[in-house]
């Protein structure tokens, strides 16, 4: 098992539907979070959660909605989205924000293609 | 302000060693991380600098100066399976990554 598992690995939806992402970590972190990464753009962080609170919403659209119910579950729910959202979206899991001493550990991510 | 600057795509010999820079300018800097990322799959950490100097790690290394505001990553006997994008990443005076768009790394045989 993979310290942080991410499904689906591949989603195309319609700009109507309604779909979820789901990431969960085996690491006992307590921060996860949620990036957006674009070809050739830095990752761009979405939201942040620590110990089940969001701390971080970098002005993201209200199409994208996340949810937190515990320090292992993380989801993104999406809902009308547009083809400039296709991307591929990585969440992310860390032993605490505010530190330096805390590297990043990433899921394999989701492909995402808004038709 | 703050940006952060690496090159999009460099070419290397399998068994060469080649040198990834980063550059960047903040006010605030809480140190600065290296990512390995494979098409396709996660980014993975590979070093993490706050002082200035050089930290080796088996066969890569990552040297930072804060006072130039430059890091680099270091691959020695490059191997095939080292073709990746190479992510680098500050973390600002409020403890946020400030990323790099990534280096991507081709090796030729």
């Amino acid at each position: 098992e993979t310290g942080v598992t991410q499904t689906p690995r591949h989603l195309v939806m319609g700009m109507t539907n309604k779909k979820s992402l789901k990431c969960e970590q085996h690491l006992g972190h307590n921060a996860m979070y949620w990036y957006k990464q674009s070809a050739k753009k830095p990752l761009e962080l979405m939201f942040v959660y620590n110990f089940k609170e969001q701390t971080e919403n970098n002005s993201v659209p209200s199409r994208f909605s996340p949810e937190c119910p515990n320090s292992s579950h993380l989801f993104l729910h999406l809902h009308t989205l547009q083809p400039e959202d296709s991307a591929l979206y990585l969440c992310a899991s860390s032993q605490a924000t505010g530190t330096g001493e805390s590297p990043l550990h990433f899921g394999n991510g989701t492909r995402l293609t808004v038709t | 302000g703050q940006n952060i600057d690496q090159p999009t795509e460099m070419t290397a010999t399998e068994g060469a060693i080649v040198q990834i820079n980063c550059t960047y300018q903040t006010s605030g800097f809480n140190g600065l991380f290296w990512y390995q990322q494979h098409a396709g799959e996660a980014p993975t950490f590979l070093s993490y600098n706050v002082l200035d100097g050089l930290e080796e790690k088996g066969r890569f290394s990552s040297f930072l100066s804060r006072s130039k505001g430059y890091s680099y990553l270091l691959l020695k006997e490059l191997q095939m399976k080292d073709s990746a994008s190479y992510l680098c990443a500050f973390m600002d005076s409020n403890y946020q990554l400030i990323w790099g768009a990534g280096t991507k790394l081709i090796i030729k045989p």
